[in-house]
Formats: C-alpha cells, structure tokens, sequence
C-alpha cells in the first residue's frame, strides 16, 4: 500500500519550452501534496506544499510563476516547470500524504523525474 | 526552528560489519523523527519513524533507530551490513505548526565494502 507515482521518470526539453510532471497517489487519498527539489549530491529541498482545491504554498525563494501547482484531485498534483532553463534541471520529486488524523502523519515519496533542459 | 544535521556525509562499513548512522535534532518541542533510504536515481523510501511510543524504534531491512533525548539524537544501525545497503539515507524531522513540513538533513552516503 501506499504507492506514489510519477509521470515521466525523465524529461528532456529545449530550453523555453514548459514541462508538466505528474504526481499520483495510487492506493490512497492524499489530501496534502508536497514537491522537492534534489540537486545532485545533496538532500531534498521543499519546494511547495499543495492542499487539495486550494492554492500550493511555496517556499522562500521559489517562484512561483515558474513553478505551477495544481492540486486537482485528492490523488494527482501536477508541477508545471514554465520557461525552463538549463538551470531548472534537476531531480524533482513528489510525496503525498494520507489524512490519518494521528501523528506523526507520513509522507510517501514517488521515484522521482529527472527533468534535463537544454 | 527544528532541523537535523548529520554527522558523516560518507561512511564506509566493511559487508558484516555494523553499520551506524548518525542524526542530531534540535528541537523545542518533542520531535516526531524520521529514517529515509534513497537508491539512486529514485524516490525514498521510509526506514523507520519515532512517534514517542518507544525510543527504540525497529524499521525494514533489519535497521533500527533508538531515540535519545539527553543526547537529541536518533541515529540509525544495523547489526550486520549488507551489499544491498549501500545508497543515501536521510534524517528528517516533522516541522510547521501542524506538523506539515518535513525538513530532512543533509544525508549520509553509505557505501559496504566487499
């Protein structure tokens, strides 16, 4: 139980161009929805947290014209990475969490997309 | 403000050997702490968590965590490593007013030696 799925696991686009990135909570409701940021060699950065039929909150220093959150359903949160740039390249990967009502409350992490602007 | 730090960013442990890793926390209220294990080029992977129901936690793959509030730590072990341990392990602690936010540490790179 408690799968989390992304949609590519790679990407490869021109720079200008957008990618969206899905993120799918298989086998549970997740009312809460997070996306990071991992740059080689180093650990997760928190990139927003999206909350299912409300805006995504984003943390300091993300833009968030660039990074577009949609929080559509209580099992998919799509990152949308606008104009990307060769520096937008990076691991990105999403989490969701099932609403137990107890803490602490567990993240489930997807595998990841590997997203390579050029 | 909570955060965790990790001491090692690179540990080595001979195949059989014990494998420990470390994670200090600092926090002003009681800490809900987490184990993460990363293969590379995926997602990760929950080890283990400390809810405050016992301080010796028992997670998957034989690791297990014991929680030590006079030291703030939560480091991780296991008694025997295995080649298959090899990979990127993250401590993480569950921050925000409601305990929304999972701030992780730095990492530890855990390589098993033949």
């Amino acid at each position: 139980g408690a799968v989390v799925s992304q949609h590519p696991s790679r990407v490869i686009c021109k720079s200008g161009t957008s990618v969206k990135i899905e993120c799918r909570s298989l086998d549970f409701q997740a009312t809460t929805m997070f996306w990071y940021r991992q740059f080689p060699k180093q650990s997760l950065m928190l990139m927003a947290t999206s909350n299912e039929g409300s805006k995504a909150t984003y943390e300091q220093g993300v833009e968030k014209d660039k990074f577009l959150i949609n929080h559509a359903s209580l099992t998919l949160s799509t990152l949308t990475v606008t104009s990307a740039h060769p520096e937008d390249s990076s691991f990105y990967i999403c989490s969701a969490q099932p609403r137990t009502r107890s803490l602490p409350e567990t993240q489930y992490f997807g595998p990841g997309t590997r997203l390579l602007v050029l | 403000a909570q955060s965790v730090t990790q001491l090692g960013s690179h540990v080595s442990v001979s195949e059989g050997a014990l494998v420990l890793l470390r994670c200090n926390y600092s926090s002003s209220v009681p800490p809900y702490l987490f184990w993460y294990v990363q293969y590379p080029n995926q997602g990760l992977q929950l080890l283990l968590k400390y809810t405050s129901a016992a301080t010796l936690v028992k997670g998957i793959n034989g690791f297990e965590a014991e929680f030590k509030k006079s030291e703030t730590s939560f480091h991780l072990t296991k008694p025997s490593a295995h080649m298959s341990d090899a990979a990127e392990y993250f401590c993480a602690v569950l921050v925000g007013t409601s305990y929304d936010k999972v701030i992780f540490g730095p990492g530890t790179s855990l390589s098993v030696i033949p």
